[in-house]
């Protein structure tokens, strides 16, 4: 069964630090890109991070830049997040999502929630 | 990379069709056929419906239809079923390998 199960989430006050992990299973990992997206208490989706199949390529969306970091570990299926910084408006439940062979996310994780909070 | 804009709400009887738009601008949608459409019951993780602006993932039903003209990309339902009542997010790739989902919009069934 293709998997995706994210983890490391929690409560972190303004200006803290999470390192989120998302472990991937049923699929050959290394042969996708793969995203984080996010999702903010009541609103809609937010496009966070990708990255490319051997970590060479990495994009963000404008809000994280400079904060986040988006890494992978194709021998050990994983995905990760290094959030740094963090602040009120990153509270949210993130997804980790795999990018199909075009552009879309065919295969979702079930999220990890996150709040920034003192 | 503003979201592209969606109705907030739409509502159908069973049977019935309805439609959701998606309005972006020629930088989200440009060039692009590759608008995707992603459905989310409360409390669960989205699913793809439609990628490619029309095409469908295998498993999903038929009633599920895409396409795009211009810079608005509409998914219709068709025989509406209880069950679809959800959330609808549409998303294009935005170029750079960059994406831009739409505010989403929640389906009643009445």
């Amino acid at each position: 069964e293709v998997q995706l199960v994210e983890s490391g989430g929690g409560l972190v006050q303004p200006g803290g630090s999470l390192r989120l992990s998302c472990a991937a299973s049923g699929f050959t990992f290394s042969s996708y890109w793969m995203s984080w997206v996010r999702q903010a208490p009541g609103k809609g989706l937010e496009w966070v991070a990708n990255i490319k199949q051997d970590g060479g390529d990495k994009y963000y969306v404008d809000s994280v830049k400079g904060r986040f970091t988006i890494s992978r570990d194709n021998a050990k299926n994983s995905l990760y997040l290094q959030m740094n910084s963090l602040r009120a408006e990153d509270t949210a439940v993130y997804y980790c999502a795999r990018e199909g062979p075009s552009y879309y996310m065919d295969v979702w994780g079930k999220g990890t929630t996150v709040t920034v909070s003192s | 990379q503003s979201a592209l804009t969606q109705p907030a709400s739409v509502s159908g009887s069973p049977g019935q069709s309805i439609t959701i738009s998606c309005t972006g601008t020629s930088s989200d949608f440009g060039g692009y056929n590759y608008v995707s459409w992603y459905q989310q019951h409360p409390g669960k993780a989205p699913q793809l419906m439609i990628y490619d602006v029309s095409k469908r993932p295998s498993g999903i039903s038929n009633r599920f239809s895409g396409s795009k003209s211009g810079n608005t990309a509409s998914l219709t339902i068709s025989g509406l079923q209880a069950e679809d009542e959800a959330y609808y997010y549409c998303c294009s790739y935005a170029g750079s390998r960059t994406w831009v989902f739409g505010g989403g919009t929640k389906l009643t069934v009445l």
